[in-house]
């Protein structure tokens, strides 16, 4: 079945220890969201890609970064972790078409820091 | 900025009607969706809603009134499973980007 996979599912990372995760779709889907969820809160959009374009929201920290080397994969990048950092990412996709609006969102990484 | 509204916390009976209501202000609107999410798992997309009106998907419906800025959202013949977060979001701007409320969590008890 076409999904949204992220990987690893849990992580655990120490504190300054930079840590990737990662995410892979196979919906062929143009637009890539990264989503950071902390405890009891809605989901905050960090940044996304449409296409090979990449746009960041303007509070996200500089700590966070965003890669994706073709239309499958999306890797976000934590350079040096804090504390606070500690949440569930979600990674999300959505075709811009003409009448397709959802946004497909992966099982989520959520992230510990020790 | 957005602001997105909607109640913190219900609860409801088995069998029985809940709607549960969010209100937004923003700019640049292209719709508003509803996901639904489990402790611990992602959200799934419940319904969106472009144009005024009432969307109905099996036992859940979803209304949208952009001149008021508002939406509920309607379940009906709830089961225990039912008992989860409730999110409305925002789409709004190019790569139709969503700014999620906080959530509504809804208790179904016998």
């Amino acid at each position: 079945d076409a999904m949204v996979i992220q990987n690893p599912r849990y992580q655990v990372t120490q504190f300054g220890k930079p840590v990737t995760l990662s995410c892979s779709q196979t919906l062929n889907h143009n637009v890539m969201y990264w989503y950071q969820q902390k405890s009891s809160q809605a989901p905050k959009l960090l940044f996304h890609y449409y296409d090979k374009d990449f746009n960041n929201e303007a509070d996200t920290p500089d700590n966070f970064q965003s890669r994706r080397p073709n239309t499958s994969f999306c890797f976000l990048d934590i350079r040096s972790p804090g504390l606070g950092d500690a949440a569930m990412y979600l990674c999300a996709t959505s075709r811009e078409a003409s009448g397709e609006w959802e946004q497909y969102f992966g099982p989520g990484t959520r992230l510990t820091v020790t | 900025g957005q602001n997105i509204d909607q109640p913190t916390e219900m609860t409801a009976t088995e069998g029985a009607i809940v709607q549960i209501n969010c209100t937004y202000q923003t700019s640049g609107f292209n719709g508003l969706f509803w996901y639904q999410q489990h402790a611990g798992e992602a959200p799934t997309f419940l319904s969106y809603n472009v144009l005024d009106g009432l969307e109905e998907k099996g036992r859940f419906s979803s209304f949208l009134s952009r001149s008021k800025g508002y939406s509920y959202l309607l379940l009906k013949e709830l089961q225990m499973k039912d008992s989860a977060s409730y999110l409305c979001a925002v789409s709004k701007g190019g790569g139709n980007k969503l700014t999620f409320g906080t959530g509504t969590q809804l208790k179904v008890e016998l």
